[in-house]
């Protein structure tokens, strides 16, 4: 079953403390994306890869880091120094060149930081 | 700047009535601009680009370059059509979209 997945579905956090995002795809594709989604704001660029071992800050980067080691894994690290990290998290994949603009979704990870 | 604006959070029409969701969009670049749609418990997918001129699901959408406007239309709305809908506007060198804040579409019968 090919596609993109997100895990865990919910997660939940103290204050203060690090928490890692999973973002797996099979779709052999070379660029990888990471959205923030709150209501009302749309979906926002943390950060995107559009090849191994690089990564660029998207619109909303601070607070956050990824890693980009593999062509099929894009881990977000959530920070304590986010300051607002509860929300809902979206990663993507599409190809690059022509049909970047065609992006994959995964089903989404909702972070909840008390 | 780049910047997408979907002035609606909601949109409710019934069914058979036409549709039209907004869209205006500020870039310095030749714009690409596209629609993705949400459907319940699914996935944000990509509903049409404005460079195939295409219908689908009996959607339409038309860049006006002098209005710097992408609206999304549908004659009859059905009750499948109920989602939510984001514009969105390829940046950064073709790399990346930027994302409107999106419109929820009801359909009411």
């Amino acid at each position: 079953d090919g596609g993109i997945t997100q895990s865990p579905k919910y997660l939940f956090r103290k204050e203060g403390q690090n928490v890692t995002l999973s973002c797996e795809q099979n779709l052999n594709h070379d660029a990888m994306y990471w959205y923030r989604q709150d209501p009302g704001q749309g979906l926002r660029l943390i950060y995107y890869s559009q090849i191994v071992n690089d990564f660029q800050k998207g619109d909303i980067a601070e607070g956050y880091s990824v890693s980009r080691e593999k062509k099929e894994s894009f881990p977000l690290t959530v920070t304590s120094a986010q300051k607002n990290p509860t929300a809902f998290y979206l990663c993507a994949s599409s190809t690059t060149g022509a049909a970047s603009y065609e992006q994959y979704f995964g089903p989404g990870t909702r972070l909840t930081v008390t | 700047a780049q910047r997408v604006t979907q002035p609606e959070k909601l949109l409710s029409v019934f069914k058979g009535a036409p549709v039209e969701l907004k869209c205006n969009y500020s870039y310095s670049g030749s714009p690409e601009l596209f629609w993705y749609v949400q459907y319940s418990r699914q996935r944000l997918q990509l509903l049409l680009r404005h460079i195939s001129r295409e219908s689908i699901k009996g959607f339409t959408a038309d860049l006006n370059k002098g209005e710097t406007s992408f609206h999304l239309k549908k004659p009859f709305a059905q009750e499948e059509d109920s989602a939510m809908y984001y514009c969105a506007l390829l940046t950064g060198g073709g790399n990346k979209l930027t994302f409107g804040t999106g419109t929820q579409l009801k359909v009411e019968l």
